[in-house]
């Protein structure tokens, strides 16, 4: 699986939109991009994956660059809850195992 | 949908004691299911992939008779932590798919503290 490269951390203002990028420069034309969360002492969350169309869903939208070297999570109206660790993970889609990288820390603040 | 559930949420067992961990696909089956663990502020680490009716395929440095995988059938996959020390303490999280066309869902994990 290609690896990820994530910003350790980042702010966000409530309300605000969120932005996450995330580089996969070593993605190979069948590997997806998805993306998960993680709450502190929880189970990941899906939030949201793709090939190479942007895609939307109600939690969040997902860019993918025309070269799909690199994507970006955008929570669109950011609320306290929304503080986590997301990762950016590429994977080969469907019944493939996700490995985890080191994430991204979002803190969303008031 | 797509809902996987771990149990129990929490254990505390002592040395040289076996743990065992479920972790059921509530409203899906399962053909395959993923085992990770999670230390302190660390990422998830894939321990396993649990196949049902096969045998386990474990990562490489993870001991396969330390964790015992069963995966007896389309709705359960267990782990047990077999003669647990206290470096074993750590978060285990389960993962599991409905089908091939959803993502992979996660449970909300167990906490094992050995003394």
């Amino acid at each position: 699986d290609a690896k990820t490269t994530q910003p350790p951390s980042m702010d966000c203002a409530e309300g605000r939109a969120a932005n996450l990028p995330c580089n996969h420069s070593t993605i190979s034309g069948n590997e997806y991009v998805y993306w998960y969360r993680q709450i502190h002492s929880q189970g990941p969350q899906y939030i949201i994956h793709g090939l190479k169309n942007n895609e939307t869903n109600e939690m969040a939208s997902l860019i993918i660059t025309e070269d799909r070297k690199s994507s970006t999570l955008i929570l669109p109206h950011a609320t306290l809850r929304d503080t986590a660790v997301y990762y950016c993970i590429v994977s080969l889609e469907y019944g493939n195992k996700l490995v985890f990288g080191a994430g991204t820390i979002l803190r969303v603040k008031s | 949908g797509a809902v996987v559930s771990q149990h129990p949420s929490r254990v505390i067992c002592k040395s040289g004691t076996s743990v065992k961990i479920e972790c059921r696909s509530l409203d899906f089956q399962a053909t395959t299911m993923f085992w990770y663990r999670q230390f302190p502020k660390k990422s998830l680490m894939l321990m396993a992939t649990s196949n049902e009716g096969s045998k386990a395929t474990y990562e490489q440095g993870v001991e396969k008779d330390k964790f015992l995988i069963n995966h007896a059938s389309l709705t359960l996959s267990t782990l047990t932590v077999t003669s647990a020390h206290p470096e074993d303490s750590s978060f285990y999280i389960c993962s599991a798919r409905g089908n091939l066309n959803s993502p992979l869902h996660f449970g909300n994990g167990t906490r094992l503290t050995v003394t």
